[in-house]
């Protein structure tokens, strides 16, 4: 199995500073069709997942432009370019290059 | 608006059995993969399994091959997630999600229900 690892596991921000979390896989995430399948997915306190980016750097709809991805290979990045309130929660870092699909143990966005 | 709506979770004793329902509205449910995470208590999110669209191709998270089957309906719109042999630790929060995974697709999770809570406790 792929093995996800996310660093920070806990980033207490200040409102309008910037945030970064990595992804790091334990093999390439690169597929057989050249593609590299990692998503990054926010879950707000008390709120079901819910997909911010796909194919490392493509932001799905609606998500504000202050969230961006990073990264190729084995080494991925999650970027909040000013973090607000409604930033607080969980974020993963997800892999479905093979099953099974496997998610980072999630990184904790809080306000200082 | 894409909606998905979980249901069938409930408190059932170690080894019992449950059968979770997902019913979809609002995209072609037939062209789709479906997939079932769950997410035990105050814990991060463990894929569970997912069903090709036109349901022959299935895969298990090893936690719970052999004791867990997805299905569906592609006439009624909606997956199941048929759980038998249940253990404490398959105590969650069940989230079904919509999978593109077709060539072009995103290969990730674009929409999630709001959940059922299964609890296995005698």
């Amino acid at each position: 199995d792929i093995v996800m690892t996310q660093t920070p596991l806990s980033s207490p921000v200040t409102l309008g500073q910037p945030a970064s979390i990595s992804c790091r896989s334990s093999q390439s995430l690169v597929h057989g069709d050249g593609n590299t399948y990692l998503s990054w997915i926010q879950q707000r306190p008390g709120q079901p997942p819910r997909l911010l980016i796909y194919k490392i750097s493509n932001r799905y709809s609606g998500v504000p432009d202050r969230f961006s991805g990073s990264g190729a290979g084995t080494d991925f990045t999650l970027k909040i370019s000013r973090v607000e309130a409604e930033d607080v929660g969980v974020y993963y870092c997800m892999q479905a290059k093979q099953f099974p699909h496997t998610f980072g143990q999630g990184t904790k966005l809080e306000i200082k | 608006e894409v909606q998905l709506l979980e249901s069938g979770g409930g408190l059932v004793q170690p080894g019992g059995s449950l059968r979770l329902s997902c019913a979809a509205s609002g995209f072609t449910f037939g062209s789709y993969a479906m997939s079932w995470v769950r997410q035990a208590p105050g814990k991060g999110l463990e894929w569970v399994s997912i069903i090709y669209s036109g349901g022959s191709s299935t895969y298990y998270a090893d936690s719970v091959k052999g004791r867990f089957t997805i299905s569906r309906d592609n006439s009624r719109n909606t997956v199941y997630l048929q759980m038998d042999s249940l253990r404490a630790e398959d105590t969650a929060i069940y989230y079904c999600a919509k999978a593109p995974l077709r060539s072009g697709d995103c290969y990730c999770f674009d929409y999630w229900g709001q959940g059922t809570l299964v609890t296995v406790s005698s």
